[in-house]
């Protein structure tokens, strides 16, 4: 079935230190994938995006792994800062009884301890 | 540039009453999706809409929720005779492109509250 999963529903990280966030996903035909930050009462936000053929891209103080043998994806963040406390949700693109849509994991809830 | 634009952002109402959400897509996107978020929990994915075409609505109720995407104004999420269980917030995303193999732009959301 569809489902994307998350191996930590919580972080809590001091301000300036480096953030991970990690996601399972399931299907392994998945050929894109998106990070997500939805801060409170807001809507998602987008991040970065990665597609399959690649197993690394880097933003503006973030960077995303795919490993796709472990069906695994991560977010790095560097040098957290205070507006970065959100919640963030990986999304694979899926096709799904033969229409394509995002399938989101639960979320990771990023705080910033000062 | 406008974003996606979602109205009202809160709604209150009481079980049976019916409930409309509407959605305003970025310019030039014609693609738009609904999703439902429970509180502490990720969006599951409702409907996808094409201008006057369901594309897939296999994340919907079958029953008491429908959707549209007019030729003209914008898209509307109906929630008939409200339940508690319906209460959450409901987003909708825009692209330029099928699937979401685009960036999806979210709206703010439209918090739904059944009393």
């Amino acid at each position: 079935g569809e489902s994307v999963g998350l191996h930590l529903p919580t972080l809590s990280v001091q301000e300036g230190d480096n953030s991970i966030i990690n996601c399972a996903y399931s299907n392994s035909a998945s050929d894109y994938f998106i990070w997500y930050k939805q801060e409170s009462g807001k809507g998602p936000q987008f991040i970065i995006d990665i597609r399959s053929n690649m197993d690394k891209r880097q933003g503006q103080r973030v960077t995303v792994l795919l490993n796709k043998t472990v069906k695994h994806l991560s977010l790095q963040i560097a040098a957290t800062q205070p507006g970065d406390s959100a919640v963030y949700f990986c999304a694979e693109n899926s096709i799904i009884q033969g229409a394509q849509k995002l399938v989101f994991g639960q979320g990771t809830r990023l705080t910033i301890n000062p | 540039n406008a974003g996606v634009m979602q109205n009202p952002r809160h709604l209150v109402r009481r079980r049976g009453q019916e409930a409309r959400l509407r959605c305003s897509p970025m310019k030039g996107h014609s693609h738009v999706y609904w999703y439902r978020q429970l509180p502490e929990e990720g969006l599951k994915f409702m409907v996808y809409l094409q201008k006057e075409n369901i594309i897939d609505e296999s994340g919907m109720p079958k029953e008491r929720f429908s959707a549209e995407f007019p030729k003209e104004g914008p898209s509307i999420l109906r929630i008939q005779q409200v339940v508690r269980g319906d209460s959450a917030a409901y987003f909708c995303a825009s692209s330029r492109r099928q699937g979401g193999t685009g960036e999806l732009f979210f709206g703010e959301g439209s918090r739904l509250t059944v009393l």
